[in-house]
């Protein structure tokens, strides 16, 4: 089965600029993750949602990210404008069903760096 | 949130047996313990999950204490592929959501 994809792969903008990432999961699979992983530290959950509704963005800077997930498939996490401590990875994850049982699938992820 | 504790590193001889061990003291009745890791320049891959019984599946083993305060997670014979970050992490029964650590970075030496 296809795996969760993810673009860019890599991204260089200036502090202020705007930037978008892409995420489609998995075929079927209803809920949906964005992490953030500093270098040398374990990802940070930004959003997760459940078909298209969010169940949990308490960790989403929302002054200057945003997220939405287009008829419960695919989504974009945009951050606008960023700021040079935005400099990171974006993973996206997707999972059956999102209970605790549940297998989260990851992208190879977007490394942003902001200049 | 329940929270984890682990080593910050470990090192193995390839082709010998790896624990990996985890502390979770404040880990709640509907708790699930979850490992992933994460090779180098990749997103995290799931390893196996676990609630009271030891479990087993073709990558690794885990074993989770009586009293489920700990667990520990074998690879049977190391490689050199399986030099990575690895993370022990919590999930409630409901989702709600994943907490990864800093993890145990595992070096594997030929």
């Amino acid at each position: 089965e296809a795996g969760v994809a993810q673009s860019p792969r890599y991204k260089i903008i200036e502090k202020r600029q705007s930037v978008a990432f892409w995420c489609n999961p998995i075929s079927g699979h209803a809920t949906l993750y964005w992490y953030q992983q500093i270098l040398g530290q374990g990802p940070k959950l930004l959003i997760q949602f459940q078909n298209n509704g969010v169940v949990d963005d308490s960790q989403l800077p929302k002054d200057r990210f945003s997220a939405e997930r287009l008829k419960g498939v695919d989504s974009t996490l945009k951050i606008q404008p960023a700021k040079l401590e935005d400099s990171a990875v974006y993973l996206c994850a997707s999972s059956l069903v999102g209970g605790g049982a549940d297998e989260q699938f990851f992208g190879p992820g977007t490394r942003l760096t902001v200049l | 949130d329940a929270k984890t504790t682990q080593p910050n590193s470990m090192e193995s001889n390839e082709e010998e047996p790896v624990h990996l061990p985890c502390n979770h003291s404040t880990i709640s009745g509907t708790d699930y313990i979850h490992w992933y890791r994460q090779l180098p320049s990749q997103g995290p891959e799931y390893v196996i999950h676990g609630l009271t019984s030891n479990v087993n599946n073709r990558m690794a083993s885990l074993a989770i204490a009586e009293d489920r305060k700990s667990s520990t997670l074998i690879l049977h014979r190391a490689t050199l592929r399986d030099a990575a970050v690895y993370y022990c992490i919590l999930r409630k029964a409901y989702g709600q959501n994943f907490v990864f650590g800093p993890g145990t970075r595992l070096s594997v030496l030929p």
